[in-house]
């Protein structure tokens, strides 16, 4: 069974710009959740999407949102880029969500110069 | 509001030791928790998972315990390689602002060098 596949796996953009991202979950799995992870903040929750609806939602600011499709595939976007956004942005996938355990992809990371 | 601590946030040995990595975390109310590795550049990888049920989770040379009273899990590498050398996450549900458990909060990691 394939894992979670994000692409892409690099990104450089300049601030002011916007940027979307892919993620496809494991055949099966309903529930994606993206990640941003950063030297100084670590991990940090962005939202999670089950059956095309964001169910739950970080303390980040409206420049990030997400979507999901009917084939559970999710992108993330992020408008009018900071230099701060710069970091690696992990995507997860489970069955259902919740507490079920969750499943990483490799990541894509992102540079704003 | 959940938060996760690691200890110690790097940790150097000799190939061969047995070590242990500790998590605390502020929340008992968890259903799991579960622990990671992630190498440099790379994304995670699922470790060991241990539910709130149990006491201790076993994966080769990788054993988890958790508990719940005190807030503590420890992950137990024995007899360390190289291949080892990695970061360490562990990772607890979390409530989010809707106050369901659909987030994981992550510990900073323990930077793990095993050296030959």
């Amino acid at each position: 069974k394939a894992g979670v596949t994000q692409t892409p796996r690099y990104l450089i953009k300049t601030r002011g710009q916007q940027v979307t991202l892919s993620c496809s979950p494991i055949s099966g799995h309903r529930s994606v959740s993206w990640y941003q992870q950063t030297p100084g903040q670590g991990l940090q929750f962005l939202f999670e999407y089950f059956s095309e609806t964001q169910r739950n939602k970080g303390n980040f600011p409206g420049r990030f949102s997400g979507r999901q499709f009917s084939n559970s595939r999710s992108e993330m976007n992020v408008s009018t880029l900071e230099l701060g956004d710069s970091a690696l942005y992990l995507c997860a996938s489970s069955p259902q969500g919740g507490n079920q355990p969750q499943h990483f992809g490799d990541g894509t990371r992102l540079s704003i110069l | 509001k959940q938060e996760v601590t690691q200890i110690p946030a790097a940790l150097s040995v000799p190939e061969g030791e047995n070590l242990v990595l500790n998590c605390s975390f502020t929340d008992s109310a968890i259903y799991n928790l579960q622990w990671f590795r992630q190498d440099p550049g790379k994304g995670l990888t699922s470790l060991l998972l241990i539910q709130s049920s149990q006491r201790e989770q076993t994966s080769g040379r990788l054993n988890a315990s958790l508990d719940k009273s005190s807030g503590r899990s420890t992950l137990y590498i024995a007899a360390s390689q190289p291949g080892d050398s990695a970061t360490y996450l562990c990772a607890a549900p979390g409530t989010t602002s809707g106050g369901s458990n659909y987030k994981l909060t992550f510990g900073k990691g323990t930077l793990l060098t095993v050296n030959p």
